[in-house]
């Protein structure tokens, strides 16, 4: 079974730059979230997907968005980029919404903002 | 606040040495505890998981505690080696909360390194 796919890997954007991540979660699973992860501030919650809706958000702001697709394909976005953006984006899927399954994590997207 | 806390920040041991990480948490009301190992430019991968009830789980030569009194759990890793070289992150669920992703919080993690 494959795993959690992120793509790209990495990435050096400039700032005020905008960017797309991309996630396929495992096949059948139907929730997918994201986290920016920073050497300080370790994983942080940023969204919540599960069959194609928004369940949750963190605190971060508008700049950061998100969708998922009818296959459960993920895609965050963020828009005019701060150098505070860089960091491992990091999404995870598990197979329903309930919470009683473990989260299985892609290998991350490593973001760079000049 | 729910917050949970990791310590030590960074560890360096000798490989066959064993090692204990904490993890303090406060948050509430508690679900269940993760450990989770992150190798470098990797995505964590769950190690154990234990709910209220439970006090010790192993995972082959890590065993994870959890004192639910005291709100504090501990990660054991026994006859380390150079593989154990990761981050290791405690990831606490909030109970009563509708969705998954939004009542975890996560520590900042233990820094890991095993040398020869």
């Amino acid at each position: 079974k494959a795993g959690v796919t992120q793509t790209p890997r990495y990435l050096i954007k400039t700032r005020g730059q905008q960017v797309t991540l991309s996630c396929s979660p495992i096949s059948g699973h139907r929730s997918v979230s994201w986290y920016q992860q920073t050497p300080g501030q370790g994983l942080q919650f940023l969204f919540e997907y599960f069959s194609e809706t928004q369940r949750n958000k963190g605190n971060f702001p508008g700049r950061f968005s998100g969708r998922q697709f009818s296959n459960s394909r993920s895609e965050m976005n963020v828009s005019t980029l701060e150098l505070g953006d860089s960091a491992l984006y990091l999404c995870a899927s598990r197979g329903d919404f309930s919470g009683a399954n473990v989260l299985t994590f892609g290998a991350g997207s490593r973001l760079t903002v000049l | 606040k729910n917050q949970v806390e990791q310590s030590p920040q960074s560890l360096i041991i000798l490989e066959g040495k064993n090692c204990t990480l904490q993890c303090n948490y406060t948050v509430s009301p508690f679900s269940n505890l993760r450990w989770y190992k992150q190798d470098t430019g990797r995505g964590p991968v769950s190690l154990t998981i234990m709910t209220f009830s439970e006090n010790t789980k192993s995972n082959g030569r890590y065993t994870a505690t959890l004192d639910a009194d005291t709100k504090q759990s501990s990660l054991h890793i026994t006859a380390s080696q150079l593989s154990d070289s990761a981050s290791y992150i405690c990831v606490v669920s909030r109970g009563g909360v509708t969705g998954t992703a939004s009542k975890l919080t996560f520590g900042t993690g233990t820094r890991l390194q095993v040398t020869l």
